[in-house]
């Protein structure tokens, strides 16, 4: 399964956009890329997933170059409410065969 | 349709005792995934499950640790002899056909 690498955490004062990007340079050819949000005493929450290209929800905006050996979750205008951990998460869903796996993810932390 | 249901959402339980786990699946999901987060760490997978069936049990501990998804009624994740090192947050999370997973709410249990 690819492994991948984020930042552990970044600072970001509210209202400015903020990009984490992620390295999984072993991706799949038919693995997906999938972030997920978690605030403390919580369960993950699904944010967005793309395979290639850009994806946009009403949420972030998910950015993958043609490689597909990183990508960019792009959170516009953020708010103290988006102080979180931020987890990149790469896997395929082969045969049913689904476990991803959360590495440590990227403590975003929204300064007023 | 209701979230992932978790209960008990705090477990206390001595060193030795057994832990009982529980997890109700959002309805039409038949995906079930169990988690394990220490503080301040990462979401590690442990099982994955469909109805009746273990599909990926590769993060779980050899012993002490079992599964199950019956054809009625909630996943349970059962601990047996509970060791303080098993004091964590536990996340249950379920899944259509499709790679989103939704968390329930966690479990955390501490040994004492």
């Amino acid at each position: 399964l690819a492994k991948t690498t984020q930042p552990i955490s970044m600072d970001s004062y509210e209202g400015q956009e903020v990009n984490i990007t992620c390295s999984h340079n072993n991706i799949a050819t038919n693995d997906y890329i999938t972030w997920y949000q978690q605030f403390p005493s919580q369960g993950p929450r699904f944010i967005i997933q793309g395979y290639k290209t850009k994806v946009t929800n009403e949420v972030a905006s998910l950015f993958i170059p043609a490689d597909r050996k990183s990508s960019t979750l792009s959170l516009p205008r953020v708010s103290l409410s988006d102080t979180a951990v931020y987890y990149c998460l790469v896997g395929g869903d082969q045969t049913g065969a689904n476990n991803l796996f959360f590495g440590t993810g990227t403590r975003l932390t929204v300064i007023p | 349709n209701a979230g992932v249901m978790q209960n008990p959402r705090h477990l206390v339980r001595r060193r030795g005792q057994e832990a009982r786990l529980r997890c109700s699946p959002m309805k039409g999901h038949s995906h079930v995934y169990w988690y394990r987060q220490l503080p301040e760490e990462g979401l590690k997978f442990m099982v994955y499950l469909q109805k009746e069936n273990i599909i990926d049990e590769s993060g779980m501990p050899k012993e002490r640790f079992s599964a199950e998804f019956p054809k009625e009624g909630p996943s349970i994740l059962r601990i047996q002899q509970v060791v303080r090192g098993d004091s964590a947050a536990y996340f249950c999370a379920s899944s259509p056909l499709v790679l989103e997973q939704f968390f329930g709410p966690g479990t955390r249990l501490t040994v004492l």
